[in-house]
């Protein structure tokens, strides 16, 4: 069964501190991959996508993610976390099938950003 | 642009009483709705899907049911609830273009079940 994989559940940085976070997935064939927030009582929000073309997309407020087709890899990077980063991260993974896109999440990873 | 509300935000229910949980879209035609669970640490489950009017998917065997009478209204309902319904109810529409789709989300209900 298709699965994302979400390596770390919590992390703990201190403001200024370079972020990665792991995100593997199994499908097999053409995929569109995202990353979305969860911000305190907030609900849930897209940060960046990938479709095709340049695996090194750029989102909102600072965050990139790059897509490594031969590691079935999307993970998502910030160069230096801000205490307002402190959230909730997801990645997610659909393709077309038949009945239309069905969306995988991961279980999230808990972000904790120190100021 | 498009917008997405669900209501109500909050809901504290018995055991055994009904639920229906509401979601519309605006701003767009036509949109994919989803249903999903969200449980801490376990990301978001997917429990029913619809491409058009009166078109539902269910994902999981469960005590709840979903139906679209409106090309932007979905209901997620139950006829008797159980302890284990309680949860983050989130709603989601998108509009698939060529291979690509793209969910966005609404605000989620907080069903708490006693």
């Amino acid at each position: 069964a298709q699965s994302v994989s979400q390596h770390n559940h919590h992390v703990i940085l201190s403001e200024a501190a370079s972020l990665e976070l792991g995100c593997n997935y199994s499908y097999g064939g053409t995929v569109n991959l995202f990353w979305y927030v969860q911000y305190p009582g907030q609900h849930l929000q897209l940060l960046l996508k990938y479709f095709s073309g340049d695996p090194l997309v750029k989102g909102i407020k600072g965050f990139e993610a790059e897509f490594i087709k031969s590691k079935f890899s999307f993970n998502l990077r910030k160069p230096s976390v801000q205490w307002s980063d402190t959230a909730e991260y997801f990645c997610a993974v659909n393709r077309a099938g038949t009945g239309g896109f069905k969306t995988i999440f991961g279980a999230g990873t808990r972000l904790f950003v120190k100021a | 642009s498009q917008t997405i509300h669900q209501w109500p935000a909050t809901l504290v229910q018995p055991v055994g009483s009904p639920l229906s949980l509401e979601c519309t879209v605006e701003g767009t035609s036509n949109p994919n709705l989803y249903w999903y669970r969200q449980a801490a640490g376990r990301g978001l489950q997917l429990l029913f899907y619809s491409v058009g009017i009166g078109q539902i998917s269910s994902e999981v065997p469960q005590n709840l049911s979903a139906s679209r009478p409106q090309d932007r209204q979905f209901i997620l309902s139950s006829k008797k609830l159980l302890l284990s319904d309680s949860g983050f109810y989130l709603c989601a529409w998108s509009v698939s273009r060529g291979n690509t789709d793209t969910q966005y989300f609404g605000p989620g209900t907080r069903l708490t079940v006693l």
